[in-house]
């Protein structure tokens, strides 16, 4: 089982939108609308930003927002603020089991 | 509010078997989610380890299968880990969480995650 490419690093301005990609295969992301992405702060837990592709928990900001297409999913957040900065990971569901992409480290400039 | 709490030691030696304990409360694990385990070795990702159900049904990492057990006590509203045969690279974070689904993590609690390091 082979992690989910993401790019290692993005940034973007403040109020700015950047998009976070998460490539993987037709046996996990492109198999099933089971993708979920999480936001890591340093030291501390990961918090669940997007899951099933492109659903929200309550409590997430509708800056932020799930997509895919075909093996890729991506993460938007649009009216980037200074707290998004952190790690971003995506999982998806592989068949029986979840695998994780490498993280994303966004910096807000 | 939902709150989880891993508990175990932080030092385990090479071979021997890693044990931690997550307690739940604000919610009782008899009314429903999933609960799992998910580490990350220090300045690397995350890995899903695992997820088990109040009926004690159980799903984990397929690299990881053949050396974890996750457990539940309904009655003490607690979930465990067990890692067998560990080495360094079983050195990691382990957090504790509750999840909507079995064998795909989407966790919307987590505990604040606890440092296992394996040495002599």
């Amino acid at each position: 089982q082979s992690a989910l490419t993401q790019p290692r690093s993005v940034s973007g301005s403040p109020g700015q939108s950047v998009t976070i990609s998460c490539t993987g295969t037709s046996s996990d992301v492109g198999g099933y609308d089971y993708v979920s992405w999480y936001q890591q702060h340093p030291g501390k837990a990961p918090k669940l930003i997007i899951y099933d592709v492109n659903r929200r928990p309550s409590g997430v900001p509708d800056r932020f927002s799930g997509s895919k297409s075909g093996n890729t999913a991506s993460l938007t957040i649009s009216g980037l603020q200074a707290e998004d900065e952190a790690d971003y990971y995506c999982c998806s569901y592989a068949g029986s089991y979840t695998i994780f992409g490498g993280g994303t480290k966004l910096t807000v400039l | 509010q939902v709150q989880l709490q891993e508990s175990g030691p932080g030092l385990v030696k090479p071979s021997e078997t890693l044990s931690l304990t997550c307690t739940v409360s604000g919610y009782s694990i008899n009314d429903g989610y999933y609960w799992g385990w998910i580490r990350q070795p220090p300045g690397k990702g995350l890995e899903w380890i695992g997820n088990i159900y109040r009926s004690g049904s159980s799903y984990y990492n397929p690299s990881l299968k053949s050396r974890v057990t996750i457990s539940v006590d309904t009655s003490k509203n607690q979930f465990s880990l067990g890692l067998t045969s560990v080495t360094a690279a079983d050195t990691a974070v382990y957090y504790c969480a509750r999840s909507y689904y079995g064998d795909y993590l989407a966790s919307d609690y987590w505990g604040q995650g606890t440092l296992v390091t394996v040495s002599s």
